[in-house]
């Protein structure tokens, strides 16, 4: 079955370490994401990439760092500048429709001890 | 500066009865606008969406109307189902397919039997 897989799932972390979010995706898209969602706030923008080798920073793209070498792969890099890395991380993908639909994996909660 | 709004945190309504999901937005450059549905711990999942050329997209109990003079949409659900019960979001796309989706709050839907 196509899907975005993201893993792991719930993963902790002391203050002061950095953590690398995986996300795959076999849908054959183009174009990744990654939200972050904090209760009550939405879901607000990390980075998105449209291709392969290049991405652009979001809303809130301080204290993070992604990098896309490969299609189906789109890591997220939370580091100990993040100041309040506590969330719930979400990864997306599009293909190139008019409604520019995303589909989202499963999510990854971070909490830092 | 918020683009899309979603004025209203919850929602409570009764089994079998219609539920209405408001949104509102500033930018009128948007071209698409889409609603997702999301349970707790899960990633959103794609609901229904709707071009900025029409007024009205409906699929089974999912109906969404677009006032573009008002920059207001809504989502309407009938008959509503306890497995209804998520939180709704509201989002909009401006521009070429693989730009980021901008996303409202949310709203929480609770449909008692």
């Amino acid at each position: 079955d196509g899907g975005i897989t993201q893993s792991p799932k719930y993963l902790f972390r002391k203050e002061g370490q950095n953590v690398t979010l995986s996300c795959e995706q076999n849908l054959n898209h183009d174009a990744m994401y990654w939200y972050r969602q904090d209760p009550g706030q939405g879901l607000r923008l990390i980075y998105y990439s449209q291709i392969v080798n290049d991405f652009q920073k979001g809303d809130i793209a301080e204290g993070y760092s992604v990098s896309r070498e490969k299609k189906e792969s789109f890591p997220l890099t939370v580091t100990s500048a993040q100041k309040n890395p506590t969330a719930f991380y979400l990864c997306a993908s599009s293909g190139w429709s008019g409604a520019n639909v995303l589909t989202f994996g499963a999510g990854s909660r971070l909490t830092v001890l | 500066d918020q683009q899309v709004k979603q004025n209203s945190p919850s929602l409570s309504v009764q089994e079998g009865r219609i539920s209405i999901l408001n949104c509102d937005y500033t930018n009128s450059m948007f071209d698409y606008f889409l609603w997702y549905k999301k349970y707790p711990a899960e990633g959103p999942t794609f609901l229904i969406s709707i071009s900025s050329i029409k007024d009205k997209n409906e699929d089974g109990r999912f109906t969404v109307f677009l006032n573009k003079s008002a920059k207001h949409l809504s989502l309407h659900i009938v008959p509503s189902q306890p497995g209804d019960s998520a939180v709704y979001f509201c989002a909009a796309s401006a521009g070429q397919a693989g730009t980021a989706l901008i996303f409202g709050k949310g709203t929480t839907l609770s449909v008692s039997s």
